[in-house]
């Protein structure tokens, strides 16, 4: 089925540590976007890709960072995790970049704590 | 920055509709999108508005005034499984999405 996966569903994650989340689709959609939804806040774009080999920083980039280097997979990385990212991450992705009724299709999230 | 205004809560009972307000303040317009996201899943795109006016899908309606900055989600015919956050998205000058707190929907029996 197609669609978006992220990995892992959950983590609890001691503080300083470093962390990966992936992300992986298989719509051949060439934008993709990292969000991390917190209470009371909404969904807050941390960084975005355009298309593969390009990324961008978003609304909340600080302590995150992504690559792009093919089309499917958009990996976010906690360098140095701390308990102010504990929240539940977000991957979407959407055709392209913005245009028309383009839509963006979100993954099932990933549960963080940081603590 | 983006300033996008949703109200917090509502609740309505099986059967009746249901008005989701949206207010906006952004550095410029390229759309604006309803989200429906489900506790514990993620959210799903419902509807889109660019133009000013009214979209209907089935018991969904969406309405756009871009003068006013303002929108509205009309759920009607109200079912349990409607009970949900609804999210409210414009879309910027740059194409990306800044997203309202979202709307928890309630529906009674």
């Amino acid at each position: 089925i197609a669609g978006i996966t992220q990995a892992p569903t959950s983590q609890i994650l001691a503080a300083g540590r470093r962390m990966t989340l992936r992300c992986t689709q298989d719509m051949r959609h060439n934008a993709m976007y990292w969000y991390r939804q917190d209470l009371g806040l909404g969904l807050r774009l941390i960084h975005y890709s355009n298309t593969a080999g390009t990324t961008g920083k978003g609304e909340v980039p600080d302590g995150y960072s992504v690559s792009r280097a093919n089309t499917d997979d958009f990996p976010l990385t906690l360098a140095s995790a701390v308990p102010s990212q504990t929240s539940v991450y977000f991957c979407a992705s959407s055709v392209s970049s913005g245009s028309g009724t383009d839509t963006q299709y979100f993954g099932p999230g990933t549960r963080l704590t940081v603590l | 920055g983006q300033n996008i205004d949703q109200p917090t809560e509502m609740t309505a009972t099986e059967g009746a509709i249901v008005q989701i307000n949206c207010t906006y303040q952004t550095s410029g317009f390229n759309g604006l999108f309803w989200y429906q996201q489900h506790a514990g899943e993620a959210p799903t795109f419902l509807s889109y508005n660019v133009l000013d006016g009214l979209e209907e899908k089935g018991r969904f309606s969406s309405f756009l005034s871009r003068s006013k900055g303002y929108s509205y989600l009309l759920l009607k015919e109200l079912q349990m499984k409607d009970s949900a956050s609804y999210l409210c998205a414009v879309r910027d000058d740059d194409y990306k999405l800044s997203f309202g707190a979202g709307t928890t929907v309630t529906v009674r029996a």
